[in-house]
């Protein structure tokens, strides 16, 4: 069975660019979470994706945005990167039903170099 | 204001040791907590969860975890640690909505 994947695993990129990161959610799972670390950090929640819709948004910049796919992967989009945007960019997965704070599964990551 | 307290950013231990990682919390709710674990350059590993019931955890690789309400904590220990348990250790609460609030992590440095 596999897990979470993501691709690519590393990215290098120049500030004002634009970046495409995705994200197959482990079998079985239909809500996908993106999340960054900054070097150091613990990771911040970006947003979740359910049903194709954005469920819940965290403090980040309409720069980022993203999207579900009926087969339940993922995209996660930035625009006009900045030098700030360096990070390991993290999607997780869990299964579906209504309410509580189900298991969340994370794929390796995607490392982004924005230079 | 909801978050994830790891006092201690790096820890040694000598390999055999005990081990206990702390981690506090505030949440306005009843908390889901988690332990998660990163190796250099790597996604997060789940270890193990706390949903209600025992308080006391026990999770993959030999990890127990403990909540107590009272104190806010939820601390992470091992009875004798491996050297391939080096890695840095998240600590993060949830609820309804899956969101997950993580620390800052504690970095573990293990000693033969």
């Amino acid at each position: 069975d596999a897990g979470v994947t993501q691709s690519p695993t590393h990215l290098i990129k120049t500030r004002g660019q634009q970046v495409t990161l995705r994200c197959s959610p482990k079998s079985g799972h239909d809500t996908v979470s993106w999340y960054q670390q900054a070097l150091g950090q613990g990771p911040q929640f970006i947003f979740q994706y359910y049903e194709e819709e954005e469920r819940q948004r965290g403090n980040f910049p309409d720069r980022f945005s993203g999207h579900q796919f009926p087969n339940y992967s993922s995209e996660l989009n930035v625009n006009a990167l900045l030098l700030g945007d360096s990070a390991l960019y993290l999607c997780a997965s869990s299964l579906p039903g209504a309410g509580g704070s189900k298991t969340q599964y994370f794929g390796p990551g995607t490392r982004l170099l924005v230079l | 204001a909801q978050s994830v307290t790891q006092p201690d950013i790096h820890i040694t231990v000598s390999e055999g040791a005990s081990l206990e990682l702390r981690c506090n919390y505030s949440y306005g709710a009843t908390p889901y907590l988690f332990w998660y674990v990163q190796s250099p350059g790597q996604g997060l590993q789940l270890l193990l969860k706390y949903f209600s019931g025992d308080t006391l955890v026990q999770g993959i690789k030999g990890f127990e975890a403990e909540f107590k309400r009272s104190q806010s904590s939820f601390n992470l220990r091992k009875p004798s640690v491996h050297w391939s348990d080096a890695a840095e250790y998240f600590c993060a609460v949830g609820h309804n909505t899956d969101k997950l609030i993580f620390g800052t992590g504690t970095r573990l440095q293990v000693f033969p």
